[in-house]
């Protein structure tokens, strides 16, 4: 089985702090973890993932995500916060499902930055 | 532009009522698939089809059906809609293969009433 915990529902930030929005995972095997934002009434968009390597990946729009192995944790974070930053992410692992190539997603972190 | 279309962006329909969501990609992505969101639950995947031609229920498959009749198109049916399938509807593409990300439509708001 396979799953992802996003422990907090509303992070704010103000400007040009930096932002930290949390994710943990349980995953049989190699994991295999993904980010997502979701803008208002738009689909999701692709931030970036973790497959193997460097446990710092770095993404779109400034973003990065650290891995840790001993944490099971995918934490993203970005140095300095921008209002334009505030949407809706969401944390992701690959499922293990044989066949299925789909992702399982946390139940995501509504991100705030205030002016 | 490239991407992933859905129609209708939003419908409200009887209970009973039959209905499919439309799904159309132009990036030639073999695999594609349909995810629900619901406050509070995130996405989880309906169906999914790796390849045209090819179909497999995901998490939550019961009370809808989909077809892969080519690679552009992954209708997703409603056979007979009940209340608790009100939700946000999205469908996503992707190159095969497991490690590559997926891209989404813009989805598809339905409530049922």
């Amino acid at each position: 089985a396979q799953s992802v915990a996003q422990p907090e529902d509303q992070v704010n930030v103000a400007e040009g702090n930096p932002l930290t929005v949390k994710c943990t995972y349980s995953v049989s095997g190699n994991p295999y973890l993904f980010w997502y934002v979701q803008y208002p009434n738009r689909g999701l968009q692709f931030l970036l993932k973790y497959i193997t390597g460097d446990n710092l990946v770095k993404g779109s729009y400034g973003f990065e995500a650290e891995f840790n192995k001993s944490q099971t944790s995918f934490h993203l974070k970005k140095p300095s916060a921008l209002v334009s930053d505030s949407a809706l992410y969401f944390c992701a692992v690959r499922g293990s499902q044989t066949g299925a190539n789909n992702l399982f997603f946390g139940t995501g972190t509504r991100l705030t930055v205030i002016p | 532009i490239a991407g992933i279309t859905q129609a209708p962006t939003s419908q409200i329909l009887a209970a009973g009522r039959r209905m499919t969501l439309r799904c159309t990609q132009d990036m030639r992505h073999n695999a594609m698939y349909w995810y629900r969101q619901d406050l509070g639950l995130g996405l989880r995947l309906i169906h999914y089809s790796n390849t045209a031609g090819t179909t497999g229920k995901g998490e939550v498959p019961d009370g809808y059906s989909v077809s892969r009749a080519n690679t552009d198109d992954f209708p997703l049916t409603l056979a007979s809609a009940v209340p608790s399938q009100t939700s946000v509807y999205f469908c996503a593409s992707s190159p095969t293969g497991a490690l590559n990300e997926q891209f989404f439509g813009p989805g598809t708001r339905l409530t049922v009433l």
